[in-house]
Protein backbone atom coordinates (compact mmCIF):
# COMPACT_ATOMS: atom_id res chain seq x y z
CA UNK A 1 0.00 0.00 0.00
CA UNK A 2 1.39 3.39 -0.95
CA UNK A 3 2.27 6.03 2.17
CA UNK A 4 1.02 9.19 3.03
CA UNK A 5 2.41 12.30 4.12
CA UNK A 6 0.26 14.63 6.58
CA UNK A 7 0.65 17.91 8.61
CA UNK A 8 1.26 16.42 12.22
CA UNK A 9 -1.04 19.65 13.39
CA UNK A 10 -3.67 21.99 12.32
CA UNK A 11 -5.83 24.56 14.03
CA UNK A 12 -9.25 25.28 13.14
CA UNK A 13 -11.88 28.32 14.10
CA UNK A 14 -14.93 26.88 15.66
CA UNK A 15 -17.98 27.43 12.78
CA UNK A 16 -15.36 27.26 10.00
CA UNK A 17 -14.38 24.79 7.29
CA UNK A 18 -11.66 22.55 8.35
CA UNK A 19 -9.14 21.39 5.15
CA UNK A 20 -7.09 18.79 5.87
CA UNK A 21 -3.99 17.67 3.25
CA UNK A 22 -2.73 14.16 2.49
CA UNK A 23 -0.02 13.76 0.48
CA UNK A 24 0.09 10.23 -1.62
CA UNK A 25 2.56 10.48 -4.71
CA UNK A 26 3.08 6.87 -5.23
CA UNK A 27 -0.82 5.82 -5.00
CA UNK A 28 -1.82 3.08 -7.66
CA UNK A 29 -4.62 2.69 -10.15
CA UNK A 30 -6.29 0.55 -7.62
CA UNK A 31 -5.42 1.98 -4.42
CA UNK A 32 -8.75 3.86 -2.74
CA UNK A 33 -8.47 6.98 -0.03
CA UNK A 34 -9.38 6.47 3.15
CA UNK A 35 -9.96 9.23 5.94
CA UNK A 36 -10.37 7.92 9.82
CA UNK A 37 -10.40 10.04 12.77
CA UNK A 38 -9.79 9.23 16.37
CA UNK A 39 -11.15 11.26 19.05
CA UNK A 40 -9.09 11.28 22.70
CA UNK A 41 -9.92 8.00 23.98
CA UNK A 42 -11.90 6.29 21.32
CA UNK A 43 -11.37 4.10 18.79
CA UNK A 44 -10.79 5.22 14.99
CA UNK A 45 -14.09 6.32 12.92
CA UNK A 46 -14.26 5.74 9.93
CA UNK A 47 -15.28 8.63 7.86
CA UNK A 48 -15.31 8.51 3.90
CA UNK A 49 -13.43 6.94 1.13
CA UNK A 50 -12.79 7.46 -2.49
CA UNK A 51 -11.19 6.50 -5.78
CA UNK A 52 -10.74 9.12 -8.20
CA UNK A 53 -14.01 11.63 -8.00
CA UNK A 54 -14.85 13.33 -5.06
CA UNK A 55 -16.84 12.22 -2.12
CA UNK A 56 -19.04 13.65 -0.10
CA UNK A 57 -21.38 12.19 2.89
CA UNK A 58 -22.96 13.29 6.22
CA UNK A 59 -19.63 14.14 7.81
CA UNK A 60 -17.39 15.32 4.69
CA UNK A 61 -16.48 15.98 1.72
CA UNK A 62 -13.34 14.17 0.04
CA UNK A 63 -11.23 16.02 -2.75
CA UNK A 64 -9.20 14.12 -5.00
CA UNK A 65 -6.88 15.89 -7.31
CA UNK A 66 -6.83 14.84 -10.69
CA UNK A 67 -3.44 13.17 -10.68
CA UNK A 68 -4.74 11.09 -7.71
CA UNK A 69 -1.33 12.07 -6.02
CA UNK A 70 -2.83 14.31 -3.04
CA UNK A 71 -6.58 14.86 -1.45
CA UNK A 72 -8.09 17.02 1.30
CA UNK A 73 -10.91 15.97 3.40
CA UNK A 74 -13.29 18.95 4.21
CA UNK A 75 -15.32 18.84 7.22
CA UNK A 76 -17.20 22.08 6.22
CA UNK A 77 -18.69 23.93 9.35
CA UNK A 78 -15.80 22.42 12.67
CA UNK A 79 -17.19 21.92 15.61
CA UNK A 80 -15.21 21.35 19.17
CA UNK A 81 -15.97 17.65 18.94
CA UNK A 82 -14.17 17.70 15.33
CA UNK A 83 -11.07 18.00 17.69
CA UNK A 84 -9.27 14.38 16.93
CA UNK A 85 -6.39 12.76 15.22
CA UNK A 86 -7.21 12.43 11.40
CA UNK A 87 -5.79 9.86 9.36
CA UNK A 88 -5.62 9.20 5.71
CA UNK A 89 -4.81 5.82 4.70
CA UNK A 90 -4.30 4.17 1.11
CA UNK A 91 -5.12 1.03 0.17
CA UNK A 92 -6.62 -1.50 -2.20
CA UNK A 93 -10.04 -3.62 -2.09
CA UNK A 94 -10.33 -6.62 -1.46
CA UNK A 95 -7.93 -9.50 -0.48
CA UNK A 96 -8.21 -12.15 2.13
CA UNK A 97 -6.75 -8.94 4.51
CA UNK A 98 -8.04 -6.04 4.92
CA UNK A 99 -5.68 -4.27 7.46
CA UNK A 100 -5.00 -0.53 7.34
CA UNK A 101 -1.73 1.07 7.99
CA UNK A 102 -1.80 3.78 10.11
CA UNK A 103 0.55 6.84 10.22
CA UNK A 104 0.94 9.30 12.50
CA UNK A 105 -1.90 11.38 11.46
CA UNK A 106 -2.82 15.39 12.12
CA UNK A 107 -4.14 16.47 15.44
CA UNK A 108 -6.73 18.98 14.67
CA UNK A 109 -7.52 21.20 17.14
CA UNK A 110 -10.73 23.82 16.80
CA UNK A 111 -10.74 26.48 18.74
CA UNK A 112 -13.66 28.52 19.99
CA UNK B 1 -21.82 -0.28 10.05
CA UNK B 2 -21.91 -2.43 12.87
CA UNK B 3 -21.83 -1.96 16.93
CA UNK B 4 -18.99 -3.27 18.56
CA UNK B 5 -18.16 -3.51 22.47
CA UNK B 6 -15.04 -4.78 24.15
CA UNK B 7 -14.76 -6.37 27.85
CA UNK B 8 -13.02 -5.08 30.10
CA UNK B 9 -13.12 -1.75 28.90
CA UNK B 10 -9.72 -1.30 31.16
CA UNK B 11 -7.52 -3.34 33.50
CA UNK B 12 -4.48 -2.81 35.92
CA UNK B 13 -2.56 -6.07 35.84
CA UNK B 14 0.61 -7.64 36.90
CA UNK B 15 3.78 -8.02 35.67
CA UNK B 16 3.52 -12.06 34.39
CA UNK B 17 0.21 -12.34 34.16
CA UNK B 18 -2.26 -12.66 31.68
CA UNK B 19 -5.41 -11.14 30.61
CA UNK B 20 -8.29 -11.83 27.62
CA UNK B 21 -10.04 -9.05 25.91
CA UNK B 22 -13.41 -10.23 24.38
CA UNK B 23 -14.70 -8.29 21.54
CA UNK B 24 -18.34 -8.76 20.36
CA UNK B 25 -20.16 -7.26 17.52
CA UNK B 26 -24.05 -7.08 16.65
CA UNK B 27 -23.93 -8.95 13.69
CA UNK B 28 -21.92 -11.00 11.41
CA UNK B 29 -18.76 -9.76 10.04
CA UNK B 30 -16.59 -10.96 7.34
CA UNK B 31 -13.11 -9.58 8.64
CA UNK B 32 -12.15 -9.39 12.49
CA UNK B 33 -8.99 -7.49 13.57
CA UNK B 34 -6.80 -6.46 16.37
CA UNK B 35 -4.82 -3.25 16.82
CA UNK B 36 -2.65 -2.04 19.11
CA UNK B 37 -1.95 1.31 20.23
CA UNK B 38 0.51 2.43 22.40
CA UNK B 39 0.78 4.94 24.64
CA UNK B 40 1.45 8.66 22.09
CA UNK B 41 1.44 6.48 18.88
CA UNK B 42 -0.39 5.13 16.19
CA UNK B 43 -2.13 1.85 15.60
CA UNK B 44 -0.09 -1.17 15.18
CA UNK B 45 -2.44 -4.47 13.27
CA UNK B 46 -1.41 -7.53 15.46
CA UNK B 47 -3.41 -10.35 13.48
CA UNK B 48 -6.60 -10.83 11.51
CA UNK B 49 -8.81 -13.29 13.46
CA UNK B 50 -10.07 -15.98 11.43
CA UNK B 51 -13.83 -17.63 11.99
CA UNK B 52 -12.86 -21.51 12.63
CA UNK B 53 -9.11 -21.59 11.98
CA UNK B 54 -5.67 -20.01 13.17
CA UNK B 55 -5.37 -16.09 13.51
CA UNK B 56 -3.16 -14.61 10.74
CA UNK B 57 0.15 -12.48 12.56
CA UNK B 58 1.65 -9.81 11.82
CA UNK B 59 5.33 -9.12 11.46
CA UNK B 60 6.53 -8.74 14.91
CA UNK B 61 3.51 -10.42 16.54
CA UNK B 62 3.33 -14.60 17.69
CA UNK B 63 0.59 -16.61 18.85
CA UNK B 64 2.24 -17.41 22.23
CA UNK B 65 1.99 -13.73 23.29
CA UNK B 66 -1.20 -13.08 21.62
CA UNK B 67 -3.48 -16.48 21.52
CA UNK B 68 -6.27 -15.13 19.06
CA UNK B 69 -10.00 -17.16 18.95
CA UNK B 70 -12.31 -16.60 16.42
CA UNK B 71 -15.45 -19.42 17.21
CA UNK B 72 -18.45 -17.72 15.46
CA UNK B 73 -18.57 -14.49 13.01
CA UNK B 74 -19.50 -12.06 16.09
CA UNK B 75 -17.02 -12.88 18.78
CA UNK B 76 -13.17 -12.93 19.07
CA UNK B 77 -10.64 -12.91 22.13
CA UNK B 78 -6.94 -11.78 22.15
CA UNK B 79 -4.79 -12.69 25.43
CA UNK B 80 -2.04 -10.68 26.22
CA UNK B 81 0.30 -13.35 27.67
CA UNK B 82 3.12 -13.04 30.23
CA UNK B 83 2.57 -9.19 30.47
CA UNK B 84 5.41 -6.92 30.99
CA UNK B 85 5.07 -3.26 31.26
CA UNK B 86 5.79 -3.23 27.51
CA UNK B 87 2.49 -4.23 26.73
CA UNK B 88 0.81 -1.53 28.70
CA UNK B 89 -1.71 -0.30 25.71
CA UNK B 90 -5.04 0.44 24.20
CA UNK B 91 -5.92 -2.49 22.27
CA UNK B 92 -8.54 -2.71 19.70
CA UNK B 93 -11.09 -4.82 18.03
CA UNK B 94 -12.00 -4.08 14.56
CA UNK B 95 -14.70 -5.67 11.84
CA UNK B 96 -14.98 -5.47 7.92
CA UNK B 97 -18.25 -6.16 6.29
CA UNK B 98 -16.23 -7.27 3.43
CA UNK B 99 -12.79 -8.00 2.57
CA UNK B 100 -10.59 -5.26 2.01
CA UNK B 101 -13.57 -2.42 2.70
CA UNK B 102 -13.97 0.14 5.86
CA UNK B 103 -13.62 -1.12 9.10
CA UNK B 104 -15.23 0.02 12.20
CA UNK B 105 -13.42 -0.35 15.87
CA UNK B 106 -14.62 -0.74 19.12
CA UNK B 107 -14.06 1.42 22.03
CA UNK B 108 -10.85 -0.23 23.05
CA UNK B 109 -9.39 -2.28 26.05
CA UNK B 110 -6.70 0.26 28.36
CA UNK B 111 -4.33 -1.91 29.45
CA UNK B 112 -1.49 -0.91 32.17
CA UNK B 113 0.99 -3.30 33.56
CA UNK B 114 2.61 -2.96 36.70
Amino acid sequence: DAKTTQPTSMDCAEGRAANLPCNHSTISGNEYVYWYRQIHSQGPQYIIHGLKNNETNEMASLIITEDRKSSTLILPHATLRDTAVYYCIVRRHGGSQGNLIFGKGTKLSVKP
Amino acid sequence: SAVISQKPSRDICQRGTSLTIQCQVDSQVTMMFWYRQQPGQSLTLIATANQGSEATYESGFVIDKFPISRPNLTFSTLTVSNMSPEDSSIYLCSVGLQAGYEQYFGPGTRLTVT
